[in-house]
């Protein structure tokens, strides 16, 4: 059973980049994608960001130029950077697992609630 | 990319059905059979129902089904039960390794 849990700061002042960690338990990081979404109070779910476990990397275009995800395969780790945050930027960031055995997300963590505020 | 549209609710009484609709465009919801519907529940994590349009995951019930036709995707839930009351959400493939959602749903069971 592959199990995902998100870690990081709960708290970012505007302008600051956003950094979070993903720990994947139970699967390996060395295949499918490892992706990146958010869900801002009380909204829908955006879809961030991916990383397959070459290292290549896809972005939502609304977000690309301040979105980096890394993996650390060593570490069963993958990571988000988001760069010069807004309050906008507040949101619950999930880390999910997108396989290409169901071409869809199967597998989330809990999530975790970032505020950005002075 | 635009999020793809949901009706903000739908409501049914137990053991009907209903179907909520989610809209996109011929750039994604109409080019790939790779439309997905989640559950979410108050304060969790999205739960994967359907997936490749109409495609069950093991352990997900028979009362959950998708279908598409066109530019819209729809999931209907037959047999209403007061366990199926969440939010749902469609996403699908947009071309170039980059995924849509939809605003969400809110399923009401009166």
């Amino acid at each position: 059973q592959v199990q995902l849990q998100e870690s990081g700061p709960g708290l970012v002042k505007p302008s600051e980049t956003l950094s979070l960690t993903c720990t994947v338990s139970g699967g390996s990081p060395s295949i499918e994608f490892w992706s990146w979404i958010r869900q801002p109070p009380g909204k829908g779910l955006e879809w961030i960001g991916s990383i397959f476990h070459t290292g290549s990397t896809n972005y939502n275009p609304s977000l690309k130029s301040r979105v980096t995800i890394s993996l650390d395969t060593s570490r069963n780790q993958f990571s988000l950077k988001l760069t010069s945050v807004t309050a906008a930027d507040t949101a619950v960031y999930f880390c999910a697992r997108w396989t290409s055995e169901l071409s869809s997300f199967d597998y989330w963590g809990q999530g975790t609630l970032v505020t950005v505020s002075s | 990319q635009s999020a793809l549209t949901q009706p903000a609710s739908v409501s049914g009484s137990p053991g009907q059905s209903i179907t909520i609709s989610c809209t996109g465009t011929s750039s994604d919801v109409g080019s790939y059979n790779l439309v997905s519907w989640y559950q979410q529940l108050p304060g969790k994590a999205p739960k994967l129902m359907i997936y490749d349009v109409s495609k069950r995951p093991s352990g997900v019930s028979n009362r959950f089904a998708g279908s598409k036709s066109g530019n819209t995707a729809s999931l209907t839930i037959s047999g209403l039960q007061a366990e199926d009351e969440a939010e749902y959400y469609c996403c699908s493939y947009a071309g170039t390794s980059t995924w849509l959602f939809g605003g969400g749903t809110k399923l009401t069971v009166l």
